[in-house]
């Protein structure tokens, strides 16, 4: 299967711990996006990579969220901290040249207590 | 970005077409409509994509207005496996430095009844 994956499905922590969850994109693709999605609603964009660079940030990545994205491949997305308002599903998707359409995967689903 | 508006929820009898409205008035010129489907807890999906003209795949048809302020995402014989929250999105492509991200509204929720 060559689509988007995200590691863990399912992340359950105590609030103030610190957290980290990896994507994998479809391997030829340069463009890499974080999104964050609580119940109820669409996808709020977080963030965006082209090959190695951080080219855009929301405003909701606050400072205690950081990604990188290292050797321009798999992403990592670390959240210091954290609160219940951290409580929500975080996807990632992947997207190449025009149209740029993209990619998503299955999500993280983050749950603080 | 264009602002679009869809129903809040729908049902499709199976087997029968179902046609999912979406109004963007304000759209602009170099704005294409895309829409994308959400399956309870899975990511979202590519459906499809267009400009002006009417568009096919395999998944669905996009028909939209002459006058492009508004158009219906066609899913030609709905299953149950098409249940899902379906957004429309207005997106300018080809801006330069940036990265084209969507903004998901909140879509209109279709459920195929047996």
């Amino acid at each position: 299967d060559t689509g988007v994956s995200q590691d863990p499905r399912h992340k359950i922590t105590k609030r103030g711990q610190n957290v980290t969850f990896r994507c994998d994109p479809i391997s030829e693709h340069n463009r890499l996006y974080w999104y964050r999605q609580t119940l109820g609603q669409g996808p709020e964009f977080l963030t965006y990579f082209q090959n190695e660079a951080q080219l855009e940030k929301s405003r909701l990545l606050s400072d205690r969220f950081s990604a990188e994205r290292p050797k321009g491949s798999f992403s990592t997305l670390e959240i210091q901290r954290t609160e219940q308002g951290d409580s929500a599903m975080y996807l990632c998707a992947s997207g190449d040249q025009f149209p740029y359409e993209q990619y998503f995967g299955p999500g993280t689903r983050l749950t603080v207590t | 970005d264009a602002k679009t508006t869809q129903p809040t929820s729908m049902d499709c009898a199976e087997g029968r077409a179902a046609n999912l409205p979406c109004n963007h008035s304000t759209i602009s010129g170099n704005e294409y409509v895309y829409w994308y489907r959400q399956i309870h807890s899975q990511g979202p999906q590519y459906i499809i994509h267009g400009l002006k003209n009417n568009e096919t795949n395999e998944m669905a048809s996009l028909i939209i207005t002459e006058d492009r302020k508004s158009s219906t995402l066609i899913l030609p014989h709905a299953t149950l496996r098409d249940t899902a929250v379906y957004y429309c999105i207005v997106r300018p492509t080809g801006r330069v430095n940036t990265g084209n991200q969507f903004y998901f509204g909140t879509g209109t929720s279709l459920t195929v009844i047996p």
